[in-house]
């Protein structure tokens, strides 16, 4: 198994360029969680899925969409991207079936810095 | 969400044992503890969770308080390579596959 799957790693965009994030997963979990982490900061949810056509609203996510059209895919589109979305980006996955270990399963991240 | 509390840092030397303390004062019934570490440059790993008895795995022990408003993270022999942020955090399993990340605690460890 891959695990969880994040591409790019690295990406520079300009102010009010839009651009999408991908994640993937081989595990067949049923959610799948993005997150910010600002530099010296902690993780803040974005938003969040727990199944194929069905996403939330996480702790910040004004300025980003999601879509979740099978299990495996959970793309993060930057509408127009800003200078404080300048970020580290995680995608993580878990299993409903492991409640209550909760086990999130975290991609390698992509750092995205916006000019 | 029940908010948790934890140091900002913590030093250690290697090859000794380190107490990771977590407050959590609000938790309800129903929470549980778990606990994620975060190596430099890499995503957040789970490590260990549990809801009302104390927890052991191959990678720490969980100590949680009788009353619960506290835990502490046990690593029994810190190495270098257990340099990392940890998080406490408090998971409901209504919340589903949602974490609420805090701050965590930056540990170093002294050769």
């Amino acid at each position: 198994n891959a695990g969880v799957t994040q591409t790019p790693k690295f990406q520079v965009l300009k102010t009010g360029q839009s651009m999408t994030l991908q994640c993937a997963q081989d595990m067949n979990h049923e959610y799948m969680s993005w997150y910010r982490q600002d530099p010296g900061m902690g993780l803040r949810l974005i938003h969040y899925s727990v199944g194929a056509g069905i996403t939330d609203q996480g702790e910040v996510p004004n300025g980003y969409n999601v879509s979740r059209s099978t299990t495996e895919d959970f793309p993060l589109r930057l509408l127009s991207a800003a200078p404080s979305q300048t970020s580290v980006y995680f995608c993580a996955s878990s299993s409903r079936e492991r409640l209550p270990r909760n086990e999130q399963f975290f991609g390698p991240g992509t750092r995205l810095t916006v000019l | 969400d029940a908010k948790t509390t934890q140091p900002n840092s913590m030093e250690s030397n290697e090859e000794e044992p380190v107490h990771l303390p977590c407050n959590h004062s609000t938790i309800s019934g129903t929470d549980y503890i778990h606990w994620y570490r975060q190596l430099p440059s890499q995503g957040p790993e789970y490590v260990i969770h549990g809801l009302t008895s104390n927890v052991n795995n191959r990678m720490a022990s969980l100590a949680i308080a009788e009353d619960r408003k506290s835990s502490t993270l046990i690593l029994h022999r810190a190495t270098l390579r257990d340099a990392a942020v940890y998080y406490c955090i408090l998971h409901n399993y209504n919340q589903g596959g949602k974490l609420i990340f805090g701050q965590g605690t930056e540990l170093s460890v002294k050769p």
